[in-house]
C-alpha cells in the first residue's frame, strides 16, 4: 500500500527559482490538500481539491499554485520561491472532505 | 475564532498514563482528530471522534469530548518510549473541508 507519496523528500532552492512538489495517492480519494508546517505551529492549509478539475484556496495560498487534472495527482507549484516559503510541506487525502485525512511523509524545502 | 489550543509539552514516566488536552472554539465542529508525528515523519492518524459522541476507546487510547466546554483529551494508558512524539489535535466542520490544527503537544516518555 503506497498511500500518499510525496516527492522529493528534501529540496534546496535559491530565491526566485520555481519548482513543483509532487503528491500522488492510490486510494481513489476525491479530496486532496496541501499544508505547510512551520516550527512551533500546527499545519496551515495552502490549497485543496474536492475532485479532479476542482481546486480552491486555503488559509495561506499566496505564492503557490495547484492543479488537479487526475484523481491521483495534486502537484503544488512555487512560481518564484521566497525565503518565507522555507517549510515542511505535507500533502493529504481523504475519501471526502470530512473523512479522516491521510498524510504523506512531507517535503522539507529550504529557500536560500 | 478558529483557534485550537494545546499545551506545548508533557513529560511522563514509562508505564504511567499520559493525558494530552486540547480546546477548540467552534461549536459547529463535526469531527475532532488526534494525529501523531514522529521526528522527520508525516502525520499519522491515531483516532477521531464525531461530535455527537463523548468518549471513544481504542486499545490504549481513550478520547474524551466535552462539547459544552469545547474540550478534547487524549489519554494514553501504559505510556511507552515509542509514544514519544508530537501530538496534534485538529477539528473539521461540515461546511468546510479545512482541518484546523493545534500547534502540537510534545510528549516525552522517560524510562
Amino acid at each position: 500500500n503506497a498511500g500518499v507519496t510525496q516527492t522529493p523528500k528534501f529540496q534546496v532552492l535559491k530565491t526566485g527559482q520555481s519548482m513543483t512538489l509532487q503528491c500522488a495517492q492510490d486510494m481513489n480519494h476525491e479530496y486532496m490538500s496541501w499544508y505547510r508546517q512551520d516550527p512551533g505551529m500546527g499545519l496551515r492549509l495552502i490549497h485543496y481539491s474536492v475532485g479532479a478539475g476542482i481546486t480552491d484556496q486555503g488559509e495561506v495560498p499566496n505564492g503557490y499554485n495547484v492543479s488537479r487534472s487526475t484523481t491521483e495527482d495534486f502537484p503544488l507549484r512555487l512560481l518564484s520561491a521566497a525565503p518565507s516559503q522555507t517549510s515542511v510541506y505535507f500533502c493529504a487525502s481523504s475519501l471526502e472532505g470530512t473523512q479522516p485525512q491521510h498524510f504523506g511523509d512531507g517535503t522539507r524545502l529550504s529557500i536560500l | 475564532g478558529e483557534d485550537v489550543e494545546q499545551s506545548l509539552f508533557l513529560s511522563v514516566r514509562e508505564g504511567d498514563s499520559s493525558v494530552i488536552n486540547c480546546t477548540y472554539t467552534d461549536s459547529s465542529s463535526t469531527y475532532l482528530y488526534w494525529y501523531k508525528q514522529e521526528p522527520g515523519a508525516g502525520l499519522q492518524l491515531l483516532t477521531y471522534i464525531f461530535s455527537n459522541m463523548d468518549m471513544k476507546q481504542d486499545q490504549r487510547l481513550t478520547v474524551l469530548l466535552n462539547k459544552k466546554d469545547k474540550h478534547l483529551s487524549l489519554r494514553i494508558a501504559d505510556t511507552q518510549t515509542g509514544d514519544s512524539a508530537i501530538y496534534f489535535c485538529a477539528e473539521s466542520r461540515d461546511s468546510s473541508y479545512k482541518l484546523i490544527f493545534g500547534s502540537g503537544t510534545r510528549l516525552l516518555v522517560r524510562p
